[in-house]
């Protein structure tokens, strides 16, 4: 069965500084591999996906996720965090296109001014 | 184009009552997810509905159950209300030729408080 995992439950990190949320998933077959971000109070908005192709995936907004299959990783990025950035990030991931989706526990990104 | 609307946003229930939670998909989406999201989780799938039938569960009892109506608008039904039922009841509509999830959109969810 598939699973996701992310590492940390909290992440501190200052204004204007660079920011990794982990995440890690279990699966013996080729997946789809989503970030979600949560913002307080509201439901869930797709940040960025990788189905296929290059391994290096961008958001409009800055952060980016590359797809690492040896090490069954797909880390998010971004260089310089604001502060409306505060949310939560739930990695996810699906067997097919019309699967389920299964998400990880969330990354709750607490940026400090 | 109307975004995923949700409704009602907040709802305090009995145990042991019954609870119905609903869904209007964004224009031209034709599945409709629902996925329970218990405080500090992840949201967990509980069922997708495609032309007005249930198109695969997640591991919720029976007491959990749907409908979708002809204009792709869903309803979550739960019977005999528990405590651990209180939750973030997430809807997302999708159209199915373009993929369900990778086409997802959701809605802002309905909060469910059970006393």
């Amino acid at each position: 069965a598939q699973s996701v995992t992310q590492l940390d439950s909290q992440v501190p990190v200052f204004e204007e500084a660079p920011v990794e949320l982990r995440c890690n998933y279990s699966s013996s077959v080729s997946v789809y591999l989503f970030w979600y971000v949560q913002y307080p109070n509201q439901g869930l908005q797709l940040l960025l996906k990788y189905l296929s192709g290059s391994t290096l995936v961008e958001s409009i907004n800055g952060f980016e996720a590359e797809f690492n299959k040896s090490q069954t990783s797909f880390h998010l990025r971004k260089p310089s965090v604001h502060i409306s950035d505060t949310a939560e990030y739930f990695c996810a991931v699906s067997l097919s296109r019309d699967d389920k989706i299964i998400f990880g526990k969330g990354t709750r990104l607490h940026i400090l001014p | 184009e109307t975004g995923v609307t949700q409704s009602p946003t907040h709802l305090i229930k009995t145990r042991g009552q019954q609870v119905t939670l609903r869904c209007s998909s964004q224009s031209g989406h034709n599945t409709v997810s629902w996925y329970q999201q218990a405080l500090g989780q992840g949201p967990q799938f509980i069922f997708q509905y495609y032309r007005e039938e249930e198109n695969g569960r997640g591991n919720f009892p029976p007491r959990f159950s749907g409908l979708q109506f002809p204009n792709y608008s869903s309803e979550l039904n739960v019977n005999a209300l528990e405590l651990d039922d209180s939750a973030l009841y997430l809807c997302a509509s999708s159209p199915r030729d373009r993929g369900v999830n990778t086409e997802a959109f959701f809605g802002q969810g309905t909060r469910l408080t059970v006393v």
